[in-house]
């Protein structure tokens, strides 16, 4: 079991918008504003999508977005492209013990 | 452009040690925190390990502590992981990635990874 919830599974068709979430706890989400979010398409190593919560590396388009509400964190894609499917995964710093903890990974459909 | 590429992966019976290297180019290597994560097949991903950028500070997640030792070579451009004591449940891809953290008297930044390897597969099976 992952230390952060997202669903297992979204769906859109192109030119859609979709969100994924990714639910953690007052030690993590909630506490810090270090939310990053990854892609990784299958066989591929994850790529940087969103970091602290909702800046985007250049060359990340800004159909990307990302945002914070207590211990939520949400990535929406809007515009959805056939290229957007891939897995997502959510992590979050979580303090100086734990460090880092990561969703279970949210695989997203372009219908 | 940044690279990291692994190597060392392989089959090792449980109980069994593996050393893992990542060859790292295209930035200033000695300037960056480095980590390494991994992602069990089909299962999502966990963070393994850091070292600050001369090796003085390293911090690893419970369930490998006392077993994994991450270590980094400067002049060579290059990161380790020793794994020892192998069991079936460390069977993953393991990457690694480089993370841009800092820590200024304005905060900390770069507290995420930016950039990662391919992976290399480690199997822990009799």
């Amino acid at each position: 079991q992952s230390a952060l919830t997202q669903p297992r599974s979204v769906s859109g068709s192109p030119g859609q918008s979709v969100t994924i979430s990714c639910t953690g706890t007052s030690s993590d989400v909630g506490a810090y504003n270090y939310v990053s979010w990854y892609q990784q398409h299958p066989g591929k190593a994850p790529k940087l999508m969103i970091y602290d919560v909702s800046k985007r590396p250049s060359g990340v388009p800004d159909r990307f977005s990302g945002s914070k509400s207590g211990n939520t964190a949400s990535l929406t894609i809007s515009g959805l492209q056939a290229e957007d499917e891939a897995d997502y995964y959510c992590a979050s710093y979580a303090g100086s013990y734990i460090h880092w903890v990561f969703g279970g990974g949210t695989k997203l459909t372009v219908l | 452009e940044v690279q990291l590429v692994e190597s060392g992966g392989g089959l090792v019976q449980p109980g069994g040690s593996l050393r893992l290297s990542c060859a790292a180019s295209g930035f200033t290597f000695s300037n960056y925190w480095m980590s390494w994560l991994r992602q069990p097949p089909g299962k999502g991903l966990e963070w393994v390990a850091n070292i600050k950028q001369d090796g003085s500070e390293k911090y690893y997640v419970d369930s490998v502590k006392g077993r994994f030792t991450i270590s980094r070579d400067n002049a060579k451009n290059s990161l380790y992981l020793q794994m020892n004591s192998l069991r079936a449940e460390d069977t993953a891809v393991y990457y690694c990635a480089r993370l841009p953290f800092s820590d200024t008297s304005s905060g900390w930044s770069g507290v995420h990874f930016d950039s990662w390897g391919q992976g290399t597969l480690v199997t822990v099976s009799s």
